[in-house]
């Protein structure tokens, strides 16, 4: 399958602390991408680091790639309770078309 | 103003009846999607094209048939449907890398 598998499958902590979700992949990528849904709406892009990169950051979110490991991180540090939604990614083979998993169900208590 | 949209929002039908979901995306975008997501919030690719040509057809029934009248436009029309077409069907648009996504239209089929 090309689609990212993500882990855990839901993830609960506190206002202020650090969430990180994991995503493994099967096949060579040319990018990773991470998107954001909340509830009843549809994805919104997060961030995309391409496979020669190792770390990217974009405000609270900081993302890793291992390419040797085929797998990925995303880190939300300081979360708040807006951040609550499900978190994916989607492994961009150069398909022209994005495979998502099941996602990761992030829950932060205010 | 909004970038990807879809309607109707929620539809709600009887089983061997025919619907269509229009989406519509001002971004200027070549290429344009088709997904489904199930209860279990996997999120599937079902069709993509690009500048009004089917350019990935996963395998999904023949009863549902993408139609784009231009290239800011891919709607979806479904005959005759069954129970497992309950689903939330999302439009998406890609700057060939990033994807916009609509809304979602919750189909529940009773």
């Amino acid at each position: 399958s090309q689609q990212g598998e993500e882990d855990p499958q839901a993830l609960s902590i506190q206002e202020g602390e650090n969430a990180t979700m994991n995503c493994s992949y099967k096949t060579s990528i040319n990018n990773l991408q991470w998107y954001r849904q909340n509830s009843g709406r549809g994805l919104v892009h997060l961030i995309l680091i391409r496979s020669n990169e190792r770390e990217k950051h974009s405000g609270r979110l900081r993302v890793t790639l291992d390419t040797s490991k085929k797998s990925s991180s995303l880190l939300i540090t300081a979360s708040r309770a807006a951040d609550t939604a499900s978190y994916f990614c989607a492994p961009d083979t150069g398909r022209r078309a994005l495979t998502f998993g099941s996602g990761t169900r992030l829950q932060v208590q205010p | 103003d909004t970038a990807v949209s879809q309607t109707p929002k929620y539809l709600v039908t009887q089983m061997g009846n025919d619907k269509s979901i229009k989406c519509e995306q001002n971004l200027g975008h070549d290429t344009m999607y088709w997904y489904k997501q199930d209860s279990k919030k996997f999120l599937k690719i079902m069709f993509s094209y690009n500048n009004k040509e089917l350019i990935i057809n996963e395998t999904v029934p023949n009863r549902f048939s993408p139609k784009s009248p231009d290239k800011a436009h891919l709607n979806l029309h479904i005959n005759s449907l069954e129970l497992g077409d309950s689903a939330v069907y999302f439009c998406a648009s890609s700057d060939d890398e990033r994807q916009f996504f609509g809304p979602g239209t919750r189909l529940t089929v009773l």
